[in-house]
């Protein structure tokens, strides 16, 4: 069964760093998503992705967050400037159709120190 | 926005018996209703799902039906076994035509051997 692949599962990190999340969508998959989820609580859209421009994002997601596919396979989460609140479970996921039969990648978990 | 509500928040039965798990939602518009697995540590994994033409599902031992007079659609798990145990999302998607899901809480259903 195809899967959504994240890089790295862990990433610690101090306070005002510069983060990457990676993700490898499913290769016939169109729409993009990223989620987060704090510790024991749901989880949380933060923005989706489609032909290389963003079509929806949450509050979350201010200026200290973007999303970039550099590539045809690579889909990236940055964090410019890191805070406390920002340790959570960040998942990728993809879609073949837009916003159904979403797969979630395995998640990176990053905290901040 | 959608206000998603999980009940209950948490379950346990012994293996065997059938569980039930409802969500409700606020927002009509919302057009399409997944539920997603997650166990301790991984990935949300979708189980079923139902879009708003259809009232029931059945897949094996799992059911999703819903009721979009009452803005409400459960899950329904029959024959539990040790390993349904787990974190259970309901995440209604299609308000004011957004692709996003909006999670719940989630329900902790615990299946006792």
């Amino acid at each position: 069964e195809p899967e959504v692949t994240q890089t790295p599962s862990h990433q610690v990190t101090q306070m005002g760093q510069e983060v990457i999340l990676r993700c490898v969508p499913i290769s016939n998959h169109l729409y993009f998503y990223w989620y987060r989820q704090i510790l024991g609580q749901k989880v949380e859209f933060l923005v989706s992705f489609y032909n290389n421009e963003i079509s929806e994002k949450s509050e979350i997601f201010d200026d200290q967050f973007s999303v970039e596919r550099p590539d045809g396979s690579n889909f990236t989460l940055k964090i410019r400037s890191t805070k406390l609140e920002d340790s959570a479970m960040y998942f990728c996921a993809s879609s073949e159709v837009r916003g159904y039969g979403y797969t979630f990648g395995s998640g990176t978990r990053l905290t901040v120190v | 926005g959608e206000n998603v509500e999980q009940h209950p928040s948490t379950l346990s039965v012994q293996e065997g018996d059938s569980a039930v798990i409802k969500c409700t939602y606020s927002d009509s518009a919302s057009n399409y209703f997944p539920w997603y697995k997650q166990e301790l540590g991984k990935r949300p994994q979708l189980i079923i799902d139902i879009r708003s033409n259809v009232g029931e599902k059945k897949d094996q031992r799992i059911a999703v039906t819903l009721n979009k007079t009452a803005k409400h659609f459960s899950l329904h798990i029959t024959e539990t076994q040790p390993e349904d145990s787990a974190v259970y999302f309901c995440a209604p998607s299609g308000q004011g035509g957004s692709e996003k899901l909006v999670f719940g809480k989630g329900m902790k259903l615990t299946v006792n051997p």
